[in-house]
């Protein structure tokens, strides 16, 4: 069953770089699924902020996508996030996730394994 | 903001059911399939429907969903305790190229 854990600092500086990695276990990063994050603010909703496949493919939110970059290590089945110029706004509970997307003539996509989440504090 | 709305809350005594709404458009709901997930207070949300109405092994089928047009449903039935949690609808925007979630909605049992 594939697990994932994310980790990193839980406190970044305003204006600094928010750097988060998210290690996999039981299964592999190169595989036919991507891999996202979604964050949520206290008391707030879901938010997704990008995705990424194991040929390095990427999409990201539109609204975050001046400053966020997602990369994947596969010699460390591991995947990254990374948020530039954070602000208290960016203060939030970041979940790492896997995502299941196929085109089935639609698009099938949903995200069927969670971290627990980690909260960063911008401050 | 979020694309997708849904109430902000719902209610119900033990037993009974409640109908959660979900409500996009063309380029998110209209046209891909929607999933849906429960968050439990201080939990990781965990994945309840996918594919507007397939339930993983693990889910009882006191969940279910569906899908019209634009709007999605999950129906929750029998309802329990254990039940009262915040409910998110999720898809993929085909217009944006990216996920997104719904409003979300905190179901309460009375």
């Amino acid at each position: 069953q594939v697990q994932l854990q994310e980790s990193g600092p839980g406190l970044v500086k305003p204006s600094g770089t928010l750097s988060l990695n998210c290690d996999v276990s039981g299964g592999s990063v190169i595989s036919s699924d991507w891999w996202g994050w979604v964050r949520q603010s206290p008391g707030k909703a879901l938010e997704f902020i990008g995705q990424i496949y194991d040929s390095g493919s990427t999409n990201y939110n539109p609204s975050l996508e001046s400053r966020v970059s997602i990369s994947i290590d596969k010699s460390k089945n591991q995947f990254s996030l990374q948020l530039t110029s954070v602000t208290a706004a960016d203060t939030a509970i970041y979940y790492c996730a896997r995502v299941r997307w196929q085109r089935l003539g639609t698009f099938l996509y949903y995200f069927d394994r969670w971290s627990q989440g980690t909260l960063v504090t911008v401050s | 903001q979020s694309l997708l709305t849904q109430p902000p809350s719902v209610s119900a005594a033990p037993g009974q059911k409640v109908t959660i709404s979900c409500s996009g458009a063309n380029s998110n709901i209209g046209n891909n399939y929607v999933s849906w997930y429960q968050q439990l207070p201080g939990t990781a949300p965990k994945l309840l429907i996918y594919q507007n109405n397939e339930r993983p092994s693990a889910i009882p089928d006191r969940f279910s969903g569906s899908k019209s047009g634009t709007s999605a449903t999950l129906d929750i039935t029998g309802l329990q305790t254990g039940d009262e949690a915040d409910y998110y609808c999720g898809t993929w925007d085909t217009s944006l190229s990216a996920g997104v979630f719904g409003t979300g909605t905190k179901v309460t049992v009375l």
